[in-house]
């Protein structure tokens, strides 16, 4: 199965900053995936990562918030922009492989972030 | 609208005993199910799915799961559970039949005493 190198895997930020999350896989993937888990709280996703266009965003979330790039098919970064304490999360980054089973939807370790 | 549910938030079982976690579903057509495990400071990784055909699944590290229509259950299980078994535990199923989409459950967190 393909990996997914998450980075930072945590940090604490000050309110107002912004933090970047980087997402390296190491093979091609044809879609990428940002999620959310807010403590206590199931996985929400946040947008889906296309490569060479706008990401494409879920309902609650917008690219002021949370802009994503997507320069190639290995590779995403989500900034979580004007931070404040309710931005504090687990945020996860996600891909699709095509396997003999059909896709499978894999993830990375996580970006554990709080808000000061 | 679609719906997964974990009736359990925490559970804890003594190491070498059984287990079964409860997953609901809500869906007209018959779903994709999939059940995920988050160790501490990990990611998720896939545990096991249901697509269609055998009922009865198997899993990684011993894990298995059943899904019976009748009771729109997916539950998991694992005959004998290992303290490396400790983790959070996530049913999902796609919305609207995307796989690339998926509806995810609360999550129950599993405690292994020794």
């Amino acid at each position: 199965s393909a990996v997914i190198s998450q980075k930072p895997s945590r940090d604490i930020c000050q309110r107002g900053t912004s933090l970047t999350i980087q997402c390296q896989v190491d093979s091609q993937v044809t879609m990428m995936f940002w999620y959310r888990q807010q403590p206590g709280q199931s996985l929400t996703l946040i947008a889906t990562a296309n490569q060479g266009s706008e990401a494409t965003y879920e309902s609650g979330f917008v690219i002021d918030k949370f802009p994503i790039s997507r320069p190639n098919l290995t590779f995403s970064t989500l900034t979580v922009s004007n931070m404040s304490p309710e931005d504090s999360s687990i945020y996860l980054c996600s891909a699709t492989e095509t396997t003999g089973e059909g896709e499978k939807l894999f993830f990375g370790s996580g970006t554990q972030l709080s808000v000061l | 609208a679609q719906s997964v549910t974990q009736p359990d938030i925490h559970i804890t079982v003594s190491e070498g005993a059984s287990l079964e976690l409860r997953c609901n579903y809500s869906y007209g057509a018959t779903p994709y199910l999939f059940w995920y495990v988050q160790s501490p400071g990990q990611g998720l990784q896939l545990l096991l799915k249901y697509f269609s055909g055998d009922t009865l699944v198997q899993g990684i590290k011993g894990f298995e799961a059943e899904f019976k229509r009748s009771q729109s259950s997916f539950n998991l299980r694992k005959p004998s559970v290992h303290w490396s078994d400790a983790a959070e535990y996530f049913c999902a199923a796609p919305e609207g039949g995307n796989n690339r989409k998926l509806i995810w459950g609360l999550g129950t967190s599993l405690a292994v005493n020794p």
